[in-house]
């Protein structure tokens, strides 16, 4: 399997609510990382997983948390949505070694209201 | 406190000639630099980066130039091409992660 596919594509949840973004990472990626793009600003850096273990994580609250599974998917769960949480989140994987050889998906749009 | 900075939130170039795009950063510790190129409902595909210890890297029509002692990059595209309208984006590696300028979107006029 090639590429990184995210789902959904697009999310209306209720300020409050909880959601779970999923992501197919490509075999053999052992590192994925989320990102954050607020409408008009580049991608902010959440977290990132190595072989299941959180290994780096950025300016966000522990609301946002993630799980790495063996077959390379992985989970952004998001507690507690507030109003600002409406972004395109983006998952991003490479190989072992490829520090910065990053592969991305084409994101979830999650709105809140 | 941004960390990587592109000034110019647009661009619009005619085809055929010269896009030039800046990025500046703040870090002098950082020593590994990218472009992303965005284009609507796909995420970021890598473009073409640069180690710290050069200061040009080239492929194809796309140029990245590094100014260490001014903290600056540019991405240079000759002959600008129709395909290149996009949002470009900087960026630069640090540890496990990757920090982004806000980003630049090219439009490639006839």
């Amino acid at each position: 399997e090639t590429g990184v596919t995210q789902s959904p594509t697009h999310l209306i949840k209720t300020r409050g609510q909880q959601v779970t973004l999923r992501c197919s990472s490509q075999s053999g990626h052992n590192t994925v990382s989320w990102y954050q793009q607020a409408l008009g600003q580049g991608p902010q850096f959440i977290f990132q997983y190595y072989r299941e273990e959180e290994n780096g994580r950025g300016n966000f609250p522990p609301r946002f948390s993630g799980l790495q599974f063996p077959n390379y998917s992985s989970e952004l769960n998001v507690n507690a949505l507030e109003l600002d949480d409406s972004a395109l989140y983006l998952c991003a994987s490479s190989q072992d070694g490829a520090n910065y050889g990053y592969t991305f998906g084409s994101g979830t749009r999650l709105t809140v209201v | 406190d941004q960390q990587v900075k592109q000034n110019s939130p647009s661009l619009s170039v005619q085809e055929g000639r010269i896009s030039i795009l800046n990025c500046d950063y703040t870090n002098s510790m950082f020593d590994y630099f990218l472009w992303y190129k965005k284009y609507p409902a796909e995420g970021p595909t890598f473009l073409i980066s640069i180690s710290s210890i050069k200061d040009k890297n080239e492929d194809g029509r796309f140029t990245v130039f590094l100014n260490k002692s001014a903290k600056h990059l540019s991405l240079h595209i000759v002959p600008s091409q129709p395909g290149d309208s996009a949002v470009y984006f900087c960026a630069a590696y640090d540890a496990s992660k990757i920090i982004f300028g806000s980003g630049t979107r090219l439009s490639i006029r006839p």
